[in-house]
């Protein structure tokens, strides 16, 4: 069955490291996402892709960035992690939609602490 | 840009009880409404959607409603039960080429047996 995985489901990193989280989909979606999950602020877009080597920036995309070279993976790097990055990332895909939007499918998420 | 409120943060129902989520949304544009429910330690996943077409969905025991003039939609859950409990989040977006979803802050419910 086609699906999307994250990698790895926990991390703990040092403040100022750079930290990369994984995202790989076998649905051969188009669109994929970087949310973050934070208590009182429900899910909010960090980067997005509509197709390999098309990037953009979310709402909270600063110390974040990500790149496309495949259709299946979407790398989060973090640049120098902080204490403010401490969060739970997810990761979603979707197909292309051009006259309809089309459902998300999300990963199990990748909790990351930052000591 | 777009911005979606959801009230409560938290709500307690007793098992049988019905349960209301409600949201609204500010860009008049959006035409696209998914909810979704996320159980403890996974990721969202998709219940019920409404496009801005429709004044009423429901599937089940789930049904979701659309105002358009007041730009607010809700969750209707009736009969609950135990594992309904869960975190559910309300979203709009706009059709059209591409998409980007923004999410409402979500809504802890805890069905008590």
């Amino acid at each position: 069955d086609a699906e999307i995985t994250q990698s790895p489901r926990h991390k703990i990193t040092e403040t100022g490291r750079q930290v990369t989280l994984a995202c790989h989909q076998t649905w051969n979606h188009n669109n994929m996402f970087w949310y973050r999950q934070d208590l009182g602020h429900g899910l909010r877009l960090i980067h997005y892709s509509y197709g390999v080597h098309d990037t953009n920036k979310g709402e909270v995309s600063d110390g974040y960035s990500v790149s496309r070279s495949n259709t299946e993976d979407l790398p989060l790097t973090l640049e120098s992690a902080a204490s403010s990055q401490t969060s739970v990332y997810f990761c979603a895909s979707s197909e292309l939609g051009r006259t309809s939007n089309t459902e998300a499918f999300f990963g199990q998420g990748t909790r990351l602490t930052v000591v | 840009g777009e911005n979606v409120e959801q009230h409560p943060s938290t709500l307690s129902v007793q098992e049988g009880d019905s349960a209301v989520i409600k949201c609204t949304y500010s860009d008049s544009a959006s035409n696209y409404f998914p909810w979704y429910k996320q159980e403890l330690g996974k990721g969202p996943q998709l219940i019920i959607d409404i496009r801005s077409n429709v004044g009423e969905k429901k599937d089940q025991r789930i049904a979701v409603t659309l105002n358009k003039t007041a730009k607010h939609f809700s969750l209707h859950i009736t009969e609950t039960q135990p594992e309904d409990s869960a975190v559910y989040f309300c979203a709009a977006s706009k059709t059209g080429g591409y998409q980007k979803v923004t999410f409402g802050t979500g809504t802890k419910l805890q069905v008590i047996p």
